[in-house]
This record gives C-alpha cells, sequence and structure tokens, in this order.
C-alpha cells in the first residue's frame, strides 16, 4: 500500500488555467515536503511545510499542508508551459525522520 | 558549491549481473540517501548513510547494499540483478539526519537497464 496517494495522476489542462493537486495520507508528519522532477533530472525541492495549517506561496504556486499534518495540496494560479512536470510530495516521517516519496502528479500545459 | 553527481548516467547490464552505481554528495553534506524510482513511480527509499554507516532501509532486499566513504561519497550495489531492478536511481545527499529543515538534493540519476 502506498503511504502517501497523490492525485490525480495525470492532469493536462490550457495555459492560463488554473489546478490544484493534492497528497493524502493516514499517516501524520513532522513535516511535508514538494519536489518537481523535469525528465532526465532528479527532484527539485520547491517547498517545505511543517506546521498543521500552514500555507505557503512561491510566485503562482500555493502550498497548504493539512491541520492533522497529514495531507497537503498544491494549487497553481494562471499554470504556464514552464510548469510542466512530475510534482512529488514527501512525507518526512515522525518516528525516524526518513522520507517518503507520493507517485506524483505528472502535469502538462498546453500552450 | 559542488551539486551531487551521480556516475555513469546509463548502464545496461544482463540478468544475474553485479552493478556498482557511484555518487558524489553536495559539498558539506554528510548524510546520503538512495531511492529507486521504477518508470511512472515516485522515487523508492532504498537506504541512508550517515557518517559511514547505514542509518536506515526500506524495503529492499540484502543484494541492495551500500557503502559511504570519509569523504561523505556512496556507493549502491547490487547483485544478482533482475529485470525488475531497471529503474532510475536517485543518489540525495542532506547536511544532517534527514529533518524537515534539511531537504534533499538530488543526483540525476543513473538509468540501469537489465536484460
Amino acid at each position: 500500500t502506498q503511504l502517501l496517494e497523490q492525485s490525480p495522476q495525470f492532469l493536462s489542462i490550457q495555459e492560463g488555467e488554473n489546478l490544484t493537486v493534492y497528497c493524502n495520507s493516514s499517516s501524520v508528519f513532522s513535516s511535508l515536503q514538494w519536489y518537481r522532477q523535469e525528465p532526465g533530472e532528479g527532484p527539485v525541492l520547491l517547498v517545505t511545510v511543517v506546521t498543521g495549517g500552514e500555507v505557503k506561496k512561491l510566485k503562482r504556486l500555493t502550498f497548504q499542508f493539512g491541520d492533522a499534518r497529514k495531507d497537503s495540496s498544491l494549487h497553481i494560479t494562471a499554470a504556464q508551459p514552464g510548469d510542466t512536470g512530475l510534482y512529488l510530495c514527501a512525507g518526512v516521517m515522525n518516528r525516524d525522520d526518513k522520507i517518503i516519496f507520493g507517485k506524483g502528479t505528472r502535469l502538462h500545459i498546453l500552450p | 558549491e559542488t551539486g551531487v553527481t551521480q556516475s555513469p548516467t546509463h548502464l545496461i547490464k544482463t540478468r544475474g549481473q553485479q552493478v556498482t552505481l557511484r555518487c558524489s554528495s553536495q559539498s558539506g553534506h554528510n548524510t546520503v540517501s538512495w531511492y529507486q524510482q521504477a518508470l511512472g513511480q515516485g522515487p523508492q527509499f532504498i537506504f541512508q548513510y550517515y557518517r559511514e554507516e547505514e542509518n536506515g532501509r526500506g524495503n529492499f532486499p540484502p543484494r541492495f547494499s551500500g557503502l559511504q566513504f570519509p569523504n561523505y561519497s556512496s556507493e549502491l550495489n547490487v547483485n544478482a540483478l533482475e529485470l525488475d531492478d531497471s529503474a532510475l536511481y536517485l543518489c540525495a545527499s542532506s547536511l544532517m539526519r534527514q529533518t524537515y529543515n534539511s531537504p534533499l538534493h538530488f543526483g540525476n540519476g543513473t538509468r540501469l537497464t537489465v536484460t
């Protein structure tokens, strides 16, 4: 069973539209990280959220950590072709600080 | 600041063979984690090394083993390769044991194909 479930798995939308992707778990995490991965490259950290209910903004990207620290969302406003990529959420386990990844959401923004 | 580098970038092996993958961590980082990423999947945690000792392991068999050297570089060894071992192997370094204030810095991975 997957500890972190990401949805949707795939998303293809037009440039300028808004979108939200989700990361859900039944486990509580000490923090949660979002990474973006492009073909042929390793994942690159976008943001870390630590406190339940925390909201962080990175230009057009808004990240939220659930109140219970079990889930998170990523909202992109006015998507651009440069946002295309694989978005991975990763939970930092309370008990041993290991970082566990979801399967990712593959996002494609059409020009 | 030198980033994480992995070698080789691509590798083709035959079932039953052994392989060694290498990783140089980012300067100043003392923790290295290895992940396996199958096509269309997220990275799966293999193990982590902190100051030359294994500091945790995911759900991988003993034929997956590793080393960390005094300069914090690392190797991943896989024995008796199976077809399902075909994947992108990612190395990530961090400054300390994995905590929320020490994110992972990934290399670009080694693409292993087992035929």
